[in-house]
């Protein structure tokens, strides 16, 4: 089976840094995905990462441990309209499609 | 358009009744994903086109559900007989065949009364 584990809620200060940690237990891997979703809109892409490390993409930054099955998303100069959903992915397989974890709604504060 | 549109924004319908949803990707991306998400769930993965090869089903809960897509490019996603554990908000989402990154519809919030 697929397991993709997140915390559901997390509050941060406006200028802050936040981290959103993702675990992960699947049948195999192939990239792993963080997406963005305001409250009623469409996911937006954020970042794709298939090898270990840091990608850093101006304010958000990605980390990927395949052998830990570990990722984490960095938002840094929180704004308010950082408040959404934040989801992590996994392509599994060979195939294109994800599986998703439950979502982490970070709240933002002034 | 610029991004996937999606049609109707907004369904409600009675239980036993089918509805059909509709996806329109973006212009050359030949992959077409389903997803459903549920209210406080993640996003579920239903069905999955790519190009003209037999699409990939191993994500429809039920035999209700059935999806096509049309000379390569808009789908429609069919359930037969809803019930009201079918509310949820359907996502669609496209991609190119060789970028990884899938791009989203605003959904379709269905409600089964």
């Amino acid at each position: 089976g697929q397991n993709i584990d997140q915390p559901t809620e997390m509050t941060a200060t406006e200028g802050a840094i936040v981290q959103i940690n993702c675990t992960y237990q699947t049948s195999g891997f192939n990239g792993l995905f963080w997406y963005q979703q305001h409250a009623g809109e469409a996911p937006t892409f954020l970042s794709y990462n298939v090898l270990d490390g840091l990608e850093e993409k101006g304010r958000f930054s990605s980390f990927l441990s395949r052998s830990k099955g570990y990722s984490y998303l960095l938002l840094k100069e929180l704004q308010m309209k950082d408040s959404a959903s934040y989801l992590c992915a996994v392509r599994p397989g060979a195939g294109n499609m994800l599986t998703f974890g439950g979502g982490t709604r970070l709240m933002v504060k002034p | 358009g610029a991004g996937v549109s999606q049609s109707p924004s907004n369904k409600v319908t009675e239980k036993g009744k089918d509805v059909e949803l509709r996806c329109d990707p973006i212009s050359g991306h030949t992959a077409l994903y389903w997803y459903r998400q549920s209210l406080g769930q993640g996003l579920e993965f239903l069905i999955y086109f790519q190009g003209n090869s037999a699409p990939d089903k191993s994500g429809l809960p039920s035999d209700r559900f059935s999806a096509e897509r049309t000379g390569g490019s808009v789908s429609t996603l069919t359930i037969q007989r809803t019930q009201q554990e079918d509310s949820a908000v359907y996502l669609c989402a496209s991609s190119r065949p060789w970028e990884e990154t899938q791009y989203f519809g605003p959904g379709t919030r269905l409600l089964v009364l």
